[in-house]
């Protein structure tokens, strides 16, 4: 069985301030990690993933994520926020085959002051 | 290429009835998947499809059920619902079977609203 726990429901930040949102997982098993994003009223949006290989993975908008194996955690971090990535953040496993069901954790809400 | 796409995006419906929510995905994708994303549960898993075929089931009763069509699109139904299924359900496809390293995508969701 696999589980995901994201400690922080809310995170608040200041605008151009850095950012860390923190996941720790679960899991017998292999696993791939993700995090997707969603904004009010909309579905979810891959933001980024790990497969293999290195274990920093980067996002197209600046975030990035590190999956460290023997704390199991993959934490998503921005060294600068906007306002628009005020959205709700939200780490998931899911296992590296026979499946695309995800385990998702219950999401951190990240609001950006201006 | 057109995204997941899931009707009605809203519906409002009364303890007791029955409702039916659809998703189709992406032009080429086979396989399809169902979440209820409640502010009390999260987001939980409810079904995947490939092929027609169910792969795997949540932990829901079953009043939840699912199907998909030979053209992939899929439907899910509640039947005699509850208060408690007022959520958001958002489906997802993805390319092939299942898993490796291949990405699902996500559509907007349906909100129910059970009065």
């Amino acid at each position: 069985a696999q589980s995901v726990t994201q400690l922080d429901s809310q995170v608040p930040v200041f605008e151009e301030a850095p950012v860390e949102l923190r996941c720790n997982y679960s899991s017998s098993v292999s696993v791939y990690l993700f995090w997707y994003v969603q904004y009010p009223n909309q579905g979810l949006q891959l933001l980024l993933k790990y497969l293999s290989g290195s274990t920093l993975v980067e996002s197209i908008n600046g975030f990035e994520a590190e999956f460290n194996k023997s704390q199991t955690s993959f934490h998503l971090r921005k060294p600068s926020v906007h306002i628009s990535d005020t959205a709700e953040y939200f780490c998931a496993v899911r296992r590296n085959s026979g499946t695309y069901k995800y385990i998702f954790g219950t999401g951190t809400r990240l609001k950006v002051l201006a | 290429k057109a995204g997941v796409t899931q009707t009605p995006r809203y519906l409002i419906k009364t303890r007791g009835q029955q409702v039916t929510l659809s998703c189709s995905p992406i032009s080429g994708h086979r396989s399809v998947s169902w979440y209820q994303q409640t502010p009390g549960q999260g987001l939980q898993f409810l079904f995947e499809y490939f092929s027609e075929t169910q792969r795997n089931k949540g932990n829901f009763p079953g009043r939840f059920s699912g199907r998909q069509f030979s053209n992939s699109r899929s439907e899910m139904n509640v039947s005699t619902l509850e208060l408690g299924d007022s959520a958001l359900y958002l489906c997802a496809s993805g390319p092939l079977m299942a898993g490796g390293q291949d990405t699902q995508y996500f559509g907007p969701g349906t909100r129910l609203t059970v009065l």
